[in-house]
């Protein structure tokens, strides 16, 4: 059974910091997302890597395959960027998404 | 292409009562995911749908939880004689073919058990 963990849990940062969220999975996978939760929102899909490098803006994802290990970097962030990064992979033996418990990112002005 | 469309947003229940979500899916997705997420906790599976067929309910607590994803109309989450512990947030997923080739989730519905 698959199991995704991420750290930091809570991440406050002041802007314009270069952030680096980090996650690990126990089991080969098919693919790891990237997700963003705000507060009392839905949920984003920000990425799904299965290889490589990603960026969209100023976000980067990374995956690491043979270390099963994956990051999330924000550049330049600003306080809109404040809000819950969940890492999740799919494939790994389960149906659907397996989830982190997100990290909890505030950027201050 | 209105998205996933999950009702009610917020729902509140007392004890003993009954909830019902409904999850209506991205035109064309034929697979539906609920996931629950309680306070403070990270997002949990509970069961995977196609049109009329539960695929995998092994999320699903055994007892007062049911869903199903009827040929017509939005899938239902039903909740039997709510309790406390059944506040949380609860999403649906839609895909065309599983998680690697896209999806979108819903907004949640918000139930608050009184």
């Amino acid at each position: 059974k698959n199991e995704v963990e991420q750290s930091p849990q809570n991440l406050t940062a002041q802007e314009g910091e270069f952030i680096t969220i980090n996650c690990s999975y126990s089991v080969g996978i098919s693919a790891l997302h990237w997700l963003q939760q705000h507060p009392g929102g839905g949920i984003v899909s920000l990425f799904m890597l299965s290889s490589g490098k990603k960026k969209h803006g100023r976000l980067i994802a990374t995956i690491n395959i043979q270390e099963k290990h994956s990051s999330l970097h924000i550049t330049a962030s600003h306080p809109r960027d404040s809000a819950v990064y969940i890492c999740a992979s799919s494939g790994g033996g389960a149906d659907g998404l397996t989830f982190g418990k997100g990290t909890h990112l505030i950027i201050q002005p | 292409n209105a998205g996933v469309m999950q009702n009610p947003r917020h729902l509140v229940r007392r004890r003993g009562q009954e909830a019902r979500l409904r999850c209506s899916p991205m035109k064309g997705h034929s697979h539906v995911y609920w996931y629950r997420q309680l306070p403070e906790e990270g997002l949990k599976f509970m069961v995977y749908l196609q049109k009329e067929n539960i695929i995998d309910e092994s999320g699903m607590p055994k007892e007062r939880f049911s869903a199903e994803f009827p040929k017509e109309g939005p899938s239902i989450l039903r909740i039997q004689q709510v309790v406390r512990g059944d506040s949380a947030a609860y999403f649906c997923a839609s895909s065309l073919q599983g998680f690697d080739y896209g999806y979108t989730f819903g907004s949640g519905t918000r139930l608050t058990v009184v």
